[in-house]
Parts: structure tokens; C-alpha cells; sequence
């Protein structure tokens, strides 16, 4: 079945970590973005990706990195910089241009101990 | 300030009330968007309505551009209804990009 699968989806860091998260879509779409939801709060862009090789930072985009190596996988690391990674990050994937398309994946919980 | 805001934050229902969520956003939009998210944090696209009103079983919306709000209707709820409503806009300075409220949590009892 098509869809999004994020990995994993509970994962804990210690503090002074980078780790990655990884995001796969079988769906065909050409652009994938990465969301943050903190408890209580609406879902926040971190980067975005409308194209192969090519990426643009989103509303929170500080101590996040991403890569774009193949249509299909869009994986996002948070690093040491990120100050309060603690947080319910969403992938997701849309066609180019009509992201009125978007879909979600089922999210990965990171918290740092 | 808020550019897209949610009303009412909270919500809790009796199984088979109706209901209505409230979006107003700061600027003009060209596409405007519902989501939920369920208890899991799945988050299914409900409606793609810059203008105009769609129904889809027993949720409808509506969006007057001109008056930069958007309606969510749930009908005769049910306990599945039960989770986070997101309305979500793109505009013309942020083409390919979502920008998300803070959502209304809906709670439907038995």
C-alpha cells in the first residue's frame, strides 16, 4: 500500500547526541517536509523539500539538518545544537507544488534523557 | 501576530451533538486546509476549501476569503470524532509551505 513510514517511532537521546530520524514515502510525490508538534501546539515547519538535491529551511530550522539523495527518503537529524529536541516530529509528503495533496506520516516521539 | 488562529481551544461533546470550529487568519490565503489528528497522532487531510463549502459524510466547512474565516461542521458526532482539529493555510509569500494554528481538542462522549 502507498503511504509514508517514519522510523522509529519512540526513541530516546541522550543530551549531546545527534540522531536521526528516517522518513520513506512509496507515494511518487516530489515534495517531503518535516514537521515539530510540541504538547498543546500546532504543528511547526522545520525543512522542506519540493525537489530532488534540493531543500529550504522552514520556521524552525535552527540545530536540524536534512538531506535530499533520493526522491523517496527524506531523513532528518537532530544534532547537539537543537536546545529542547524533546518534541513529536511528523513527516510528510505531497505533490510538487499542490500540497494541498500533503500527507502525514505516523509521527516519531524523541526525548532526551 | 497570530496568523492562524483556532476557536474554541477545547471542545467536549455528547455523541450525537453537532458542533462548529472556527479558523480566522491574518491575511489572504490560496489554499486553506482542515486536519485531524487522531489520539494516536495520526493526521488525515479532511478538506482542501480556499472558498466556497464542501461536505464530505458528516463534516462539512466553509471559507469566506473575503472575511479570512473558515467553518468546520461535525454533525451527529461520534466517539471517532474525538481528537485535534488543525485548519492550515499557504499564502502567496509561503507557496509549497503550511502554516498550522494551534488546533481545538475535541472530545466526544458516550
Amino acid at each position: 500500500d502507498g503511504g509514508i513510514t517514519q522510523s522509529p517511532k519512540y526513541l530516546f537521546r541522550k543530551e549531546g547526541q545527534n540522531v536521526t530520524l528516517s522518513c520513506e514515502q512509496n507515494l511518487n510525490h516530489d515534495a517531503m517536509y518535516w514537521y515539530r508538534q510540541d504538547p498543546g501546539q500546532g504543528l511547526r515547519l522545520i525543512y522542506y523539500s519540493q525537489i530532488v538535491n534540493d531543500f529550504q529551511k522552514g520556521d524552525i530550522a535552527e540545530g536540524y539538518s536534512v538531506s535530499r539523495e533520493k526522491k523517496e527518503s527524506f531523513p532528518l537529524t537532530v544534532t547537539s545544537a537543537q536546545k529542547n529536541p524533546t518534541a513529536f516530529y511528523l513527516c510528510a509528503s505531497s505533490d510538487r507544488g499542490s500540497v494541498n495533496t500533503i500527507y502525514f506520516g505516523e509521527g516519531s516521539w524523541l526525548t532526551v534523557v | 501576530g497570530i496568523q492562524v488562529e483556532q476557536s474554541p481551544p477545547d471542545l467536549i461533546l455528547q455523541e450525537g451533538a453537532n458542533s462548529t470550529l472556527r479558523c480566522n487568519f491574518s491575511d489572504s490565503v490560496n489554499n486553506l486546509q482542515w486536519f485531524h489528528q487522531n489520539p494516536w497522532g495520526q493526521l488525515i487531510n479532511l478538506f482542501y476549501i480556499p472558498s466556497g463549502t464542501k461536505q464530505n459524510g458528516r463534516l462539512s466547512a466553509t471559507t469566506v476569503a473575503t472575511e479570512r474565516y473558515s467553518l468546520l461542521y461535525i454533525s451527529s458526532s461520534q466517539t471517532t470524532d474525538s481528537g485535534v482539529y488543525f485548519c492550515a493555510r499557504e499564502t502567496t509569500d509561503s507557496w509549497g509551505k503550511l502554516q498550522f494554528g494551534a488546533g481545538t481538542q475535541v472530545v466526544v462522549t458516550p
